[in-house]
């Protein structure tokens, strides 16, 4: 069975740094490719990043050169390394799984990220 | 980036009725578009992909079409569990862009 597992979440104030981390079962990262989708309290989804089974990483303008995201095959799980948080960063952070060219048929439970002083 | 517009933004309607949701892309995608269904407090839930096929175990009551810059999700016959909020995602190009959503009431 596909299972994704989001944690890392948590209060942090602005200009910090946090790790989340999607822990997968049922299939592998690096045979498909994943991303991050995050939802502002009250709004809509906004897709992140998103990194290709060859290494290939994408990023959303408003993260560009402030997230990095990254896996780690031994543990089968993905991570999205967020730096120099912004109070616009604050939203629950969900990671999905592409199969197929096809998004996202598989979602994590999502994390919640709140960035304030 | 390619701009998803979706519409309407809300809509009330009863059980039974027939409900529809539109989204327009700025540009041709293709049928590079999925169909999104979220639930207050959970994860969105594929309905829909390549523009019109109904993911596995999703009933027959929701249906996709369209190709290029429009597309339309219907739902036939509107059921109880139904009642959420609707997004669209076009994934023919990067950034990846979700419709502003619609979310849908009973009334």
């Amino acid at each position: 069975e596909v299972q994704l597992v989001d944690s890392g979440g948590g209060l942090i104030q602005p200009g910090g740094s946090l790790r989340l981390s999607c822990a997968a079962s049922g299939f592998t990262v690096t045979s498909n490719y994943m991303s991050w989708v995050r939802q502002a309290p009250g709004k809509g989804l906004e897709w992140v990043s998103a990194l290709y089974a060859d290494g290939t990483a994408y990023y959303a303008g408003a993260v560009k050169g402030r997230f990095t995201i990254s896996r780690d095959n031994s543990e089968n799980t993905l991570y999205l390394e967020m730096n120099s948080l912004r109070s616009e960063d604050t939203a629950v952070y969900y990671c999905a799984r592409v199969a197929g060219h096809l998004p996202f048929d598989y979602w994590g439970q999502g994390t919640l990220v709140t960035v304030s002083s | 980036d390619i701009q998803m517009t979706q519409s309407p933004s809300s809509l009330s309607a009863s059980v039974g009725d027939r409900v529809t949701i539109t989204c327009r892309a700025s540009q041709d995608i293709r049928d590079n578009l999925g169909w999104y269904q979220q639930k207050p407090g959970k994860a969105p839930k594929r309905l829909i992909y390549a523009a019109s096929t109904l993911q596995s175990g999703v009933p027959s009551r929701f249906s996709g079409s369209g190709s290029g810059t429009e597309f339309t999700l219907t739902i036939s016959s509107l059921q109880p569990e139904d009642f959420a909020t609707y997004y669209c995602l076009q994934h023919y190009s990067y950034p990846l862009t979700f419709g502003g959503g619609t979310r849908v009431e009973i009334k």
